[in-house]
């Protein structure tokens, strides 16, 4: 059974940095690409990342570039994305995702809370 | 503000169809055939139900459909069931790399 699960979620005030995971099982991370969506309270979906399977293309959204960084574990079958100079506006459910070359993600995880408040 | 814009709510009794729309512009719903859509129940993780417009994953019901006309794509549902009430997200690819979704649309069943 494909599986995903986020985890390194947390409550950290504006500024600070926080580290998500994204753990792979039932399938081998290596052939695909993989996302990171989030989405705020009451809000709806918006996609921030994305890598392809050998980190040869690695794209962010302008709400998130400069402080984000997405990076990948093949051997580890995990997916990372740190982030930076955290704000207010950062705070969503954060879901990774398996991803069809940035069109279309088939298995996603159940995602993981980040707070940025003061 | 989602990038495209879906009606926040939409409903229907059992057995019937519901349609639901996801407009864009042409740079990202009118402009490519990647138009996907989600079906997300309350604490769950979102679920893949359309992807390249129309197409279906292998075991997804073949109530659901999806078409797109100019700069809008909709999700038909036929046959309406319980376990259809869900929030139901599209997105699109939106050249340069990006993606957008819309602000999804909670389903009703009556």
């Amino acid at each position: 059974e494909v599986q995903l699960v986020e985890s390194g979620g947390g409550l950290v005030q504006p500024g600070e940095s926080l580290r998500l995971s994204c753990a792979a099982s039932g399938f081998t991370i290596s052939p695909y690409g993989m996302i990171w969506v989030r989405q705020a309270p009451g809000e709806g979906l918006e996609w921030i990342s994305y890598i392809n399977g050998v980190s040869s293309a690695i794209y962010y959204a302008d709400s998130v570039k400069g402080r984000f960084t997405v990076s990948r574990d093949n051997a580890k079958n995990t997916l990372d994305l740190q982030m930076n100079s955290l704000r207010a506006e950062d705070t969503a459910v954060y879901y990774c995702a398996r991803d069809r070359a940035n069109t279309y993600s088939d298995y996603w995880g159940q995602g993981s809370l980040v707070t940025v408040s003061s | 503000q989602s990038a495209l814009t879906q009606p926040p709510s939409a409903s229907g009794s059992p057995g019937q169809s519901v349609t639901i729309s996801c407009t864009g512009t042409s740079s990202d719903v009118g402009g490519y055939n990647y138009v996907s859509w989600y079906q997300q129940h309350p604490g769950k993780a979102p679920k893949l139900m359309i992807y390249d417009v129309s197409k279906r994953p292998s075991g997804v019901p073949d109530r659901f459909s999806g078409s797109k006309s100019g700069n809008t794509a909709s999700l038909t549902v036929s046959g309406l069931q319980a376990e259809d009430e869900a929030s139901y997200f599209c997105s699109s690819y939106a050249g340069n790399n990006n993606r957008v979704f819309g602000g999804g649309t909670k389903l009703t069943v009556l």
